[in-house]
């Protein structure tokens, strides 16, 4: 199986700020990399395509970057409705496989 | 409304085996691929397995391999996971999620997942 991995595993951040989250695969994946966001006892929400395919309804101050096994999430000015979980998800291989997650706090 | 509905909550014996439904709204996951997606108690998000209806293949996560299935019902626009021989381990929220699909010389694999359903918890418990 792919792996994912995250950094860093939690962050605290003023709003305003510009956050930054990290996502590298074990292997080349190409563009085949997605991000969800998700808050506390609800379902993920699907937030970023193909690395950096921002879905309709999505702020635009979240953006994704990079190709190969290196991608970015970033916030550009972080706000108080951001306060979740972010994972990305790998869909080069028949066996998706999700990062570990960064919580992203208020400082 | 697009959507996707999950059966309530399960309280299970080591053991046995549950079966969650998810059903979606008509037409919702015509061309589209379904997973089942688990997390346990403050974990993060595991694949277990997915269907894609329109080629007829399925296929889990090693780790799944032997214990759960995965069906539909197009008839109904429901998918169904079951999974055999819990363990406390299995204590989770498990989540249906349709998927878009990459197509490749005439086969598909999921691709990202657009729609979840609302979640079921799973309790396995003696």
């Amino acid at each position: 199986d792919i792996q994912m991995t995250q950094s860093p595993s939690s962050l605290s951040a003023s709003i305003g700020d510009r956050v930054t989250i990290t996502c590298r695969a074990s292997q080349s994946i190409r563009h085949y990399l997605n991000w969800y966001q998700q808050k506390p006892g609800t379902a993920p929400k699907f937030l970023i395509h193909a690395a950096s395919s921002v879905q309709s309804g999505v702020p635009s101050r979240f953006s994704g970057s990079g190709s190969g096994t290196d991608f970015t999430l970033t916030i550009s000015s972080l706000q108080p409705e951001d306060i979740a979980t972010y994972y990305c998800q790998q869909s080069f291989s028949t066996a998706p496989t999700f990062g570990g997650g960064t919580k992203v706090e208020i400082k | 409304q697009v959507q996707l509905v999950q059966s309530g909550a399960e309280v299970k014996k080591p053991g046995s085996s549950v079966k969650v439904s998810c059903k979606a709204s008509a037409g919702l996951l015509n061309n589209y691929g379904v997973s089942w997606v688990r997390q346990a108690p403050g974990q993060g998000l595991e694949w277990m397995g997915g269907i894609i209806p329109i080629f007829g293949t399925s296929n889990y996560a090693q780790k799944f391999q032997g214990r759960v299935t995965i069906s539909t019902d197009e008839s109904t626009d429901t998918a169904y996971m079951e999974l055999a021989s819990l363990t406390s381990e299995d204590t989770a929220v498990y989540y249906c999620a349709r998927s878009l699909l990459v197509i490749v010389g005439g086969t598909g694999r999921s691709d990202a997942f657009d729609i979840w359903g609302q979640g079921t918890m799973v309790t396995v418990s003696s």
